[in-house]
Order: structure tokens, then C-alpha cells, then sequence
């Protein structure tokens, strides 16, 4: 069974521009969660997706938006990039909802913002 | 908000021997999860072994187990016959009951593990 897949794999933007990440979860799951990692904040939740309804959003400004679609397939928005949004993007699926449940980490999305 | 704490950023280990990851966090509730996952050298993070605060036992999986210690609120991971592919980035990792403000997973900074030939 293939794993979570996360693209692009690396990114570079501008201040000011906006961006999207995207997620295939392993088939089957239906729970997708995100997560940003960076050197100062460490992991940090940003939300959780299952069947197309957002569960769960961690403290993150409005800027940060996702969504899910019918396939399970997500995506991740950031608008107007601040030179703090450079980061590690991770991507997580589940078979249920809820953090309880084991996650299937993708390899993550290198955003530099310059 | 929950915090969770690893208070040594970097651990090393030989090859076969046993070590400990530290983790301490900060709760008011009686009822929840912790987790040690783990990240290696660029690949994906995974699950190493998950607790339920209201069970007594210590999980085990195969040479990982766990010193959970519900009043110090402590929760250590055990490698025993440590191997070279288990050096990566550990992190302990929170949540709370479902339904309350704290259910999501709130990592610590996460330990780095080298293991020695």
C-alpha cells in the first residue's frame, strides 16, 4: 500500500505571495491532518480534515486554510507569506479521526519564504 | 495549553546497549494519550508506541517500552539492544480527551539519537 504522499516536495516563495500544499493520504483513510515544523516552534498542529469537514484546527492565524475533498485528497493554503512561514509542512493520515489514532506521516514540504 | 517537555535535545547510544528518552508534560486531565514518535534522518515519522493515561501497564512494543509514571506525570521510552537504525529524532507527543481543547497532539522539542557502531 503506498504511502502518504506530499508535493511539491520543495517550494520557494516570496513575502507577500500565497501558496498550496498538497496531500494524498494512504487509501483508506479518510482523516488528514497537518502539521508544521520548524527549528524555534517545533511540531505544531495546524488542522484536521476527515471526510471533507475540518474536526480540529489548532492556534494558527486565518491566514493557514485547508480543505479535503471527496477522494480524501487535501490541500493546504497560506496567504500572504510572512518570512515566519518558512517551515516544514507534514501531512498525516488516519483511518479514524482524532489524534488518538495512529498517524501515517508524509515526507513533508519544505517551504522557504524569502 | 499542555506542554510537553524533553529535556535533553541529544542522546547518544552503542550499539546493543539500552537507553532512556526523558519526557515530562503538563496536564490538569485525568484523561488522555502520550506517544513517542519518530522521525529518521529524512524519512518519515512513525509511530513507536502510544499509552493510555488510564491504563496502569507500561506499553511495550518488541525493544521499546515505556516508564509511564501518571502522578510525576513522566513518561520515558526505553531502548533496549539499541541498532543503528534507530538513530533519529524522537518525540514525545500529548493529547487530550476528545472533545476538549487539547485534543490534538502537542509534541516536545524531540530528542536526537545517535547510536554508535
Amino acid at each position: 500500500k503506498a504511502g502518504v504522499t506530499q508535493t511539491p516536495r520543495y517550494l520557494i516563495k516570496t513575502r507577500g505571495q500565497q501558496v498550496t500544499l498538497s496531500c494524498s493520504p494512504i487509501s483508506g483513510h479518510r482523516s488528514v491532518s497537518w502539521y508544521q515544523q520548524t527549528p524555534g516552534q517545533g511540531l505544531q498542529f495546524l488542522f484536521e480534515y476527515f471526510s471533507e469537514t475540518q474536526r480540529n484546527k489548532g492556534n494558527f492565524p486565518g491566514r493557514f486554510s485547508g480543505r479535503q475533498f471527496s477522494n480524501s485528497r487535501s490541500e493546504m493554503n497560506v496567504s500572504t507569506l510572512e518570512l515566519g512561514d518558512s517551515a516544514l509542512y507534514l501531512c498525516a493520515s488516519s483511518n479514524q479521526p482524532g489524534p488518538y489514532n495512529e498517524q501515517f506521516f508524509g515526507p513533508g514540504t519544505r517551504l522557504t519564504v524569502l | 495549553a499542555q506542554t510537553v517537555t524533553q529535556s535533553q535535545p541529544e542522546m547518544s547510544v552503542q550499539e546493543a546497549e539500552t537507553v532512556t528518552l526523558s519526557c515530562t508534560y503538563d496536564t490538569s486531565e485525568s484523561d488522555y494519550y502520550l506517544f513517542w514518535y519518530k522521525q529518521p534522518p529524512s524519512r518519515q515519522m512513525i509511530l513507536v508506541i502510544r499509552q493510555e493515561a488510564y491504563k496502569q501497564q507500561n506499553a511495550t512494543e518488541n525493544r521499546f517500552s515505556v516508564n509511564f509514571q501518571k502522578a510525576a506525570k513522566s513518561f520515558s521510552l526505553k531502548i533496549s539492544d539499541s541498532q543503528l537504525g534507530d538513530a533519529a529524532m524522537y518525540f514525545c507527543a500529548y493529547t487530550g480527551p476528545s472533545g476538549g481543547s487539547n485534543y490534538k497532539l502537542t509534541f516536545g522539542k524531540g530528542t536526537l539519537l545517535t547510536v554508535n557502531p
